[in-house]
């Protein structure tokens, strides 16, 4: 049992570039959830899904944009990326009220 | 709308002591609440969780944690500290009615020897 994938774990950009991250998920579960992890700042909500096809804004969505084109996929990506854009990024999952799933995060450097 | 204050930034024990995490939450409602786990370089891991049964919530690896409503807090506590426990700590709070979750700022936890 899987859980939630995030792809890739490490990453190393250059500033302008762009990317996407993958978060995947198999547990049938309606409601996904980007967020970055800064050293003192906790977990910061980037964007988040409450069904395929559909997302919404969290608490710092700028510089990304994200997809949830599958049921089980919720894709974040950066056009252009910013050193301020360095940091570890978790996915999440979850269903109804129950507690979030999490991914192991995506290490990410911006050059 | 929901939030969530951890009380101390930095916990730090003696093996085989009592460890106490302190969590006060603020919501509309009648709130989820949860406790999660992060040792270094992994993803969080859920502790424990209250959803409006049992106040006292026993967890994973000898954690425990009791809901207080009078008092709007979620204390985290285990009786003798290991030095495996040493991680940080996150408090969250869930309201019925919105998807989004709030996240306490963490506690680090240091067990020494």
């Amino acid at each position: 049992n899987a859980g939630v994938t995030q792809t890739p774990k490490f990453r190393v950009l250059k500033t302008g570039q762009s990317m996407t991250l993958l978060c995947a998920q198999d547990m049938n579960h309606e409601y996904m959830y980007w967020y970055r992890q800064d050293p003192g700042m906790g977990l910061r909500l980037i964007h988040y899904s409450v069904g395929e096809g559909t997302t919404a804004k969290g608490e710092v969505p700028d510089g990304y944009n994200v997809s949830r084109l599958k049921k089980q996929n919720f894709l974040l990506g950066l056009e252009s990326a910013a050193p301020s854009q360095t940091s570890v990024y978790f996915c999440a999952s979850r269903m109804g009220n129950q507690p979030q799933h999490f991914g192991d995060g995506t290490r990410l450097s911006i050059l | 709308a929901q939030s969530v204050t951890q009380l101390d930034s930095h916990v730090s024990v003696s093996e085989g002591t009592p460890v106490l995490l302190r969590c006060n939450y603020s919501s509309s409602y009648s709130p989820s609440l949860f406790w999660y786990v992060q040792h270094p370089n992994k993803g969080l891991q859920l502790l424990l969780k209250y959803t409006s049964a049992a106040t006292l919530v026993k967890g994973i690896n000898g954690f425990e944690a009791e809901f207080k409503k009078s008092e709007t807090s979620f204390h985290l506590t285990k009786p003798s500290a290991h030095m495996s426990d040493a991680a940080e700590y996150f408090c969250v709070v869930s309201d019925p009615y919105d998807y989004k979750l709030s996240f306490g700022a963490g506690t680090t936890v240091t067990v020494r020897a």
